[in-house]
């Protein structure tokens, strides 16, 4: 089967820097992506890693390593608007859509503290 | 602006009751997707359709039906067969050129009482 395992909460002051790390298992493996979501709103798409290597996007970065089968969300320069959940999700192959599809780990809740 | 929207925000219904899930996209997108969230847990994939007129069953499907008549509509009909109904249902849409990203709707969230 499939699976991704996240941390369920991560708490960081202002200013600070936070590493979400993601494990996955899973064949058809496409790539990683990360996404964001405030209470009760919609996930936003942050980032996308299809090959190995950090990529870096303002104070966000995503790393993929598709040997150890890991990736992890980078955010520094934390802000109170930060605080949210993160949810890194696997895009794996799928018969019946070329594209593939997005499976979903269960996000880690990021507390940002003053 | 270009977007997704998913009405109403909050559904009450009683049990045993269909309830249809509405969602509405203006950015021409091909492929849509219906997600259920519950508390601590990811969003698990219902239904999807990459045109009008098809649509394909996700991991959860039982309880639920779609319909994609139209490419800009894709609602999603909670039955009464649908054990757990309760949660937060996310609509999703995705072009077919090179990105990687969903554009999610703001969500619906259906209480069964």
């Amino acid at each position: 089967g499939q699976s991704l395992e996240q941390p369920s909460e991560v708490t960081a002051v202002e200013g600070a820097i936070v590493q979400i790390n993601c494990t996955y298992q899973t064949s058809g493996f496409y790539g990683l992506s990360w996404y964001q979501q405030h209470d009760g709103g919609a996930p936003t798409f942050l980032s996308y890693n299809a090959l190995d290597g950090l990529e870096e996007t303002g104070r966000f970065s995503s790393f993929l390593s598709r040997s150890d089968s890991y990736g992890y969300l980078l955010l520094q320069e934390l802000q109170m608007k930060d605080s949210a959940s993160y949810f890194c999700a696997v895009r794996v192959f799928m018969t019946t859509d070329s594209w593939g599809k997005l499976q979903f780990g269960a996000g880690t809740q990021v507390v940002v503290t003053p | 602006d270009g977007g997704i929207t998913q009405s109403p925000k909050y559904l009450f219904r009683k049990e045993g009751q269909n309830v249809t899930l509405s969602c509405e996209q203006n950015l021409n997108h091909d492929a849509m997707y219906w997600y259920r969230q519950d508390p601590g847990q990811g969003l698990r994939l219902i239904y999807y359709s990459q045109i009008v007129n098809d649509f394909q069953k996700g991991d959860i499907a039982e309880g639920y039906s779609v319909s994609r008549e139209k490419k800009e509509s894709f609602p999603l009909t909670v039955t009464s067969a649908q054990k757990n109904p309760t949660a937060f249902y996310l609509c999703a849409s995705r072009t077919t050129g090179d990105g990687y990203g969903y554009t999610f709707g703001s969500g619906t969230r259906l209480t069964v009482v």
